[in-house]
């Protein structure tokens, strides 16, 4: 089946302005995950659901960035009035739970975010 | 505090010679290791993970506990061996700590 999806692949923005980037995960997949990934660094983590509810929110790395899931399926990532430093590449994963056994996360293409 | 460290950002060795992806972790509790790599345009995706034991490409990776290691090798490398891989850590049941990635180039 298809694997993790991820849009836009890139959007531009302006310094101040919104964006949301959406996320679709494999179906079935009960667990998602927000990873932020900066040029020429690892990927870091933002954000974990299991279902609809976030566990463990505690990448997030300001009150600007807020993320939701619903109906177990579609996550967005939604990031106010941007910064430069905001400027990244935004991957999620999904996986079939978040249960112990080395399942393992399966990543989308990734949002490249750029602020002007 | 957890992470993954890989001291090598960029490896380059000639096709046929072997590989060795080095990667050390810090982490209290019971670790469980990942490999992942991304062929250029291509997603990130899985290549093996130290509770299957597995070998993937030829790759292998043993988790030395004491060494605190999860080094990736390889026997005799190919030329579309060359990406970026990156080794992680699953922290309890959720989240994934990486490393910085090593970007891997096999020469002819």
């Amino acid at each position: 089946g298809a694997g993790v999806s991820q849009s836009p692949s890139n959007k531009v923005t302006e310094k101040g302005k919104d964006v949301e980037l959406r996320c679709d995960p494999i179906s079935g997949h009960t667990a998602l995950y927000w990873y932020r990934q900066r040029l020429g660094q690892g990927l870091e983590f933002l954000i974990y659901f299991q279902g609809n509810s976030a566990p463990d929110k505690s990448g997030l790395p300001s009150d600007r960035f807020s993320a939701e899931r619903t109906g177990e399926s579609v996550s967005t990532l939604t990031i106010q009035r941007t910064q430069q430093e905001d400027s990244a590449v935004y991957l999620c994963a999904s996986s079939p739970s978040s249960g112990q056994g080395g399942e393992p996360q399966h990543f989308g293409d990734g949002t490249r975010l750029s602020i002007l | 505090a957890q992470r993954v460290t890989q001291p090598e950002k960029l490896l380059s060795v000639f096709k046929g010679a072997p590989v060795e992806l080095k990667c050390n972790y810090s982490y209290s509790g019971s670790p469980e290791l990942f490999w992942y790599v991304q062929y250029s345009r291509q997603r990130l995706q899985l290549l093996l993970r130290h509770i299957s034991r597995e070998s993937i490409k030829g790759f292998t990776a043993d988790l030395n506990k004491g060494e605190t290691s999860f080094h990736l090798k390889k026997p005799f490398a190919q030329e579309e061996d060359s990406a970026m891989y990156y080794c992680a850590l699953k922290m309890g049941a959720q989240k994934l700590v990486f490393g910085q990635g090593t970007r891997l180039t096999i020469n002819p």
